[in-house]
C-alpha cells in the first residue's frame, strides 16, 4: 500500500497570502494524484486531479504541481472560504490512499 | 445538478449488519464507476470499495473484504453497500462518491456507529 504523507499538519496563513501544501508518496504515483478540500460537517470537494488539472468550477487561485513522489497544492491568494482541511489522494496503485490532511487555518 | 444522497446508517452492535444506500440523480448513473469512501470521526479518508458501470467488477480495501458487499441498480439509479460483521473500527461516516480513481461528486454521508 502506498502511504501518502502531507505536510505540514497545520498551516497558519493570513488572508490574501499564498499557501503551499505538500504531499509525498512512499513510491512513485506518476501524475495520478488528486487534491480535495473539506470543510467542517461537509463532504470533500474535488479540487485537482492528474496532479495539475483543476476540476470543474475550481477557481484559478488553486494550482497543483509535481509528479512521481512529490506534489504541491498552491493557493495563490487566500480567501476566507479557503480555510479548511486539504487531502491528497493517489490513484496510481490499488488500494487508492489518502494523506492524513493539512488543516489550513487563519493566522 | 448531480446529487448523491446516502441513507441507512445508524447505531449497530459489534457483529451486526446494515445496508447503506445511495440515491443518484442529475447524471447518467449507468455511465460511471461508483465508490464508497469512509471517514472515521476526526480522522482522514479511506477508500472502501468501488464498482464498475455494469457491476461486473468490484474492488474492496483489504480491511473490509469478505464483510462488505457493493452493488448497484442502474434501473433505480442506486448504489448499495451491505456491511456485515461490523467492528468498532468500522465506525465512520460513509460517503457515496462518483468515480473510479478520483471522486468528483460526493454525497453528504451517512454515519455508522458500531458500539455495544
Amino acid at each position: 500500500e502506498i502511504v501518502m504523507t502531507q505536510s505540514p499538519a497545520t498551516l497558519s496563513v493570513s488572508p490574501g497570502e499564498r499557501a503551499t501544501l505538500s504531499c509525498r508518496a512512499s513510491q512513485s504515483v506518476s501524475s495520478n494524484l488528486a487534491w480535495y478540500q473539506q470543510k467542517p460537517g461537509q463532504a470533500p470537494r474535488l479540487l485537482i486531479y492528474g496532479a495539475a488539472t483543476r476540476a470543474t468550477g475550481i477557481p484559478a487561485r488553486f494550482s497543483g504541481s509535481g509528479s512521481g513522489t512529490e506534489f504541491t497544492l498552491t493557493i495563490s491568494s487566500l480567501q476566507s472560504e479557503d480555510f479548511a482541511v486539504y487531502y491528497c489522494q493517489q490513484y496510481n496503485n490499488w488500494p487508492y490512499t489518502f494523506g492524513q490532511g493539512t488543516k489550513l487555518e487563519i493566522k | 445538478e448531480v446529487q448523491l444522497v446516502e441513507s441507512g446508517g445508524g447505531l449497530v452492535q459489534p457483529g451486526g449488519s446494515l445496508r447503506l444506500s445511495c440515491a443518484a440523480s442529475g447524471f447518467t448513473f449507468s455511465h460511471y464507476w461508483m465508490s464508497w469512501v469512509r471517514q472515521a470521526p476526526g480522522r482522514g479518508l479511506e477508500w472502501v470499495a468501488n464498482i464498475k458501470q455494469d457491476g461486473s467488477e468490484k474492488y474492496y480495501v483489504d480491511s473490509v473484504k469478505g464483510r462488505f458487499t457493493i452493488s448497484r441498480d442502474s434501473a433505480k439509479n442506486s448504489l448499495d453497500l451491505h456491511v456485515n460483521s461490523l467492528r468498532a473500527e468500522d465506525t465512520a461516516v460513509y460517503y457515496c462518491a462518483r468515480g473510479k480513481y478520483f471522486f468528483d461528486f460526493w454525497g453528504q454521508g451517512t454515519l455508522v456507529t458500531v458500539s455495544s
